[in-house]
């Protein structure tokens, strides 16, 4: 069965710090990769995705993450974090080809707390 | 911009009632989902549909069951509320079985059973 680990579940950072986020899945076919961010009181949003082709995929707000496929890994980065990035962020995997209904797996998230 | 609309914010029930949470999305979205969202477990996925009148178990299903008359909304019913159903509850759509789209979140339900 798939599943999703995110191994931070609540980082604090100050602002200007660099982030990392890491994410691993498990799964021995071909996924499609995703971050979604829930800032307090909003919904989930999309951040960034990575369906094929250049590994390395930048999203809203100067994030990016890089998939590592011999790692299983898909790890979010932000080279500078302000106070609005506080929110929880998850990382999602759904499978790709005949076996892909639509459906996502999610990783526990992590809180992110930026202080100013 | 697709827009989810769940219809409560915030709600209040009591044990062994019967719950209705509903969903309706404006983008003709084939896909539709329910998660509930715990700290530390993430979004676990209860059950979810990818036509009308269709639907598919998902990880977490044993307390409630789901409603797709029509495509634009998604029904889900807590058959008799129990507190450890107490969480937030969050639709989903997405277009096209298949489709490597993401998936499009509503506000969520934070639902209380007393």
């Amino acid at each position: 069965a798939q599943s999703v680990s995110q191994h931070n579940h609540h980082v604090i950072l100050s602002e200007a710090a660099s982030l990392e986020l890491g994410c691993n899945y498990s799964y021995g076919g071909t996924v499609n990769l995703f971050w979604y961010v829930q800032y307090p009181g909003q919904h989930l949003q999309l951040l960034l995705k990575y369906f094929s082709g250049d590994p390395l995929v930048k999203g809203i707000k100067g994030f990016e993450a890089e998939f590592i496929k011999s790692k299983f890994s898909f790890n979010l980065r932000k080279p500078s974090v302000q106070w609005s990035d506080t929110a929880e962020y998850f990382c999602a995997v759904n499978a790709r080809g005949s076996s892909n209904t639509g459906k996502l797996i999610f990783g526990q998230g992590t809180t992110l707390q930026v202080k100013p | 911009d697709v827009k989810v609309t769940q219809s409560s914010r915030y709600l209040v029930k009591r044990t062994g009632e019967k719950v209705f949470l509903e969903c309706v999305q404006d983008m003709d979205h084939e896909n539709m989902f329910w998660y509930r969202q715990d700290p530390g477990l993430g979004l676990r996925l209860i059950y979810f549909s990818y036509d009308v009148k269709m639907k598919e178990k998902g990880d977490i299903p044993e307390g409630y069951s789901v409603s797709r008359e029509k495509k634009e909304r998604f029904s889900l019913i807590l058959e008799s509320a129990s507190t450890n159903q107490t969480s937030m509850y969050l639709c989903a759509s997405s277009p096209i079985r298949r489709s490597n789209q993401p998936q499009h979140f509503g506000d969520g339900t934070r639902l209380s059973i007393l």
